[in-house]
């Protein structure tokens, strides 16, 4: 069965950057169709997609957050990762990351998320 | 940007009773919806997708209908479990609504 299991650093000051690490199974990013979303949940704005990073490397980026993400992946090792630079305390909030089936436009799968503070 | 505009905002319900939640696109989504239940401290589980199909293992009582604009989740026979907040999420370019908390009365 499909599981996906967010890791990251807990907490971090501004300015810094937001390094992710989503480690899964039950699937693999070798396979056509498959990739990785990530979405996180803010008091400001509510749940907010951030981007996917799919099997071919294709990648898909909320275009108001696009120039401060980068997303890749390790498909050897079932991982994806996000990184958002020069965080501030918007950007506190947790951090889910899912299942991504290409031409579905749902997310079927979560994991559990993880809790980033930003705070100086 | 297609926004989307979900009401209400919180709702207080009884058991057994029938329950609507509505989302609206600024723009026609053709059926490219889905909603999501979120339980505190959980994440969102995946309950109606293309506006009115049944994820697996989800219970019948829950439905979704629309189209254009205009989309619903409707949970019949409220039970207790069906605490939680409620979103709606178009797929174009992946917009949740603000969400539903839904209380028992």
């Amino acid at each position: 069965q499909v599981s996906l299991k967010e890791s990251g650093p807990g907490i971090l000051q501004p300015f810094q950057t937001l390094s992710l690490t989503c480690s899964f199974s039950g699937f693999s990013l070798g396979t056509s169709n498959m990739g990785v979303g990530w979405i996180r949940q803010t008091s400001g704005k509510g749940l907010e997609y951030l981007a996917t990073i799919w099997w071919d490397d294709d990648k898909y980026f909320n275009p108001s957050l696009n120039s401060r993400l980068t997303v890749s992946k390790d498909t050897s090792n079932n991982q994806a990762f996000l990184k958002i630079t020069s965080v501030d305390t918007a950007d506190t909030g947790t951090y889910y990351c899912t299942q991504c089936y290409n031409n579905h436009g749902w997310f079927a799968y979560w994991g559990q998320g993880t809790l980033v503070t930003v705070s100086s | 940007d297609i926004q989307m505009t979900q009401s209400p905002a919180s709702l207080s319900a009884s058991l057994g009773e029938t329950v609507t939640i509505e989302c609206r696109a600024s723009e026609d989504i053709y059926n490219g919806l889905a909603w999501y239940q979120q339980k505190p401290g959980k994440s969102p589980q995946l309950l109606i997708y293309n506006a009115n199909s049944l994820h697996t293992g989800v219970p019948s009582r829950f439905s979704g209908s629309g189209s254009g604009t205009q989309y619903s989740l409707k949970i019949n026979s409220l039970q207790s479990e069906d605490v939680a907040s409620y979103f709606c999420q178009q797929y174009y370019d992946y917009t949740f609504g603000a969400g539903t908390k839904l209380e028992l009365k």
